[in-house]
């Protein structure tokens, strides 16, 4: 079993929609949570970042962190069809300066916004 | 744009070959990361310089090497390339070296072994 899950999708929604996004993870030792966004053969670009439970809120895009399940969602309001793009979830157990940075990615969901 | 630059952006070899690509961090970020991105695996953390020592190691094979310079620029070598060692390769860089850190991303290398 992998420690972080993500449903590949593909997930098709139409121009705005509000799109919800999921991860699960099996290691209780992480405590920062990411969403990073890819476009096609492009570098992963941070979205959000967030440490230990809760939300955050950045615009269209809101991240959520329940420890407790070890469950992490991205929701996208108004989707535009500039948000299509593979989106990755990753975490990272390690804290201070002496463990190193080491993150560990889902497998990414594609998502399609149509105009 | 990130402001993390790798070369080459393509790379195309033959099994059994060796290559090496080449990462040159943000300013200011001290810790480089290595990591390999397929289709089968996904994006897999390989290796973590900070500040010329290596600092974190993950599933990387031994074929593989890295090291950082003093000039904090990372390369990453490939040795006895096999087809299945053809996937994009990332480099990543960020100010500290803890996982509290933000990591950018390059635009990366897209490595074909034939």
């Amino acid at each position: 079993q992998k420690e972080v899950e993500q449903d590949p999708g593909p997930l098709s929604v139409p121009e705005g929609a509000i799109v919800s996004l999921n991860c699960t993870y099996s290691n209780s030792a992480f405590q920062y949570f990411m969403w990073y966004r890819q476009y096609s053969r492009k570098g992963p670009e941070l979205l959000m970042y967030t440490y230990s439970s809760g939300n955050k809120e950045d615009g269209r895009f809101t991240a959520q962190v329940d420890k407790s399940s070890k469950y992490i969602s991205l929701f996208i309001r108004d989707s535009q069809p500039s948000d299509s793009a593979t989106y990755l979830c990753a975490m990272s157990a390690n804290r201070g300066n002496n463990q190193g940075g080491k993150l560990i990615f889902g497998q990414g969901t594609e998502l399609s916004v149509k105009p | 744009d990130s402001g993390v630059t790798q070369t080459p952006k393509h790379l195309i070899t033959a099994t059994g070959q060796r290559v090496t690509l080449r990462c040159s961090p943000r300013s200011g970020d001290l810790s480089v990361y290595w990591y390999q991105q397929s289709l089968d695996q996904g994006l897999q953390f390989l290796i973590q310089y900070y500040n010329g020592e290596e600092r974190a190691k993950g599933n990387i094979l031994e074929r593989f090497s890295a090291q950082q310079f003093p000039d904090l620029h990372s390369e990453l070598n490939l040795s006895s390339l096999e087809l299945g060692d053809s996937a994009l390769y990332f480099c990543a860089s960020s100010v500290g070296l803890g996982g509290q850190e933000t990591q950018y991303f390059g635009p990366g290398t897209r490595l074909l072994v034939l």
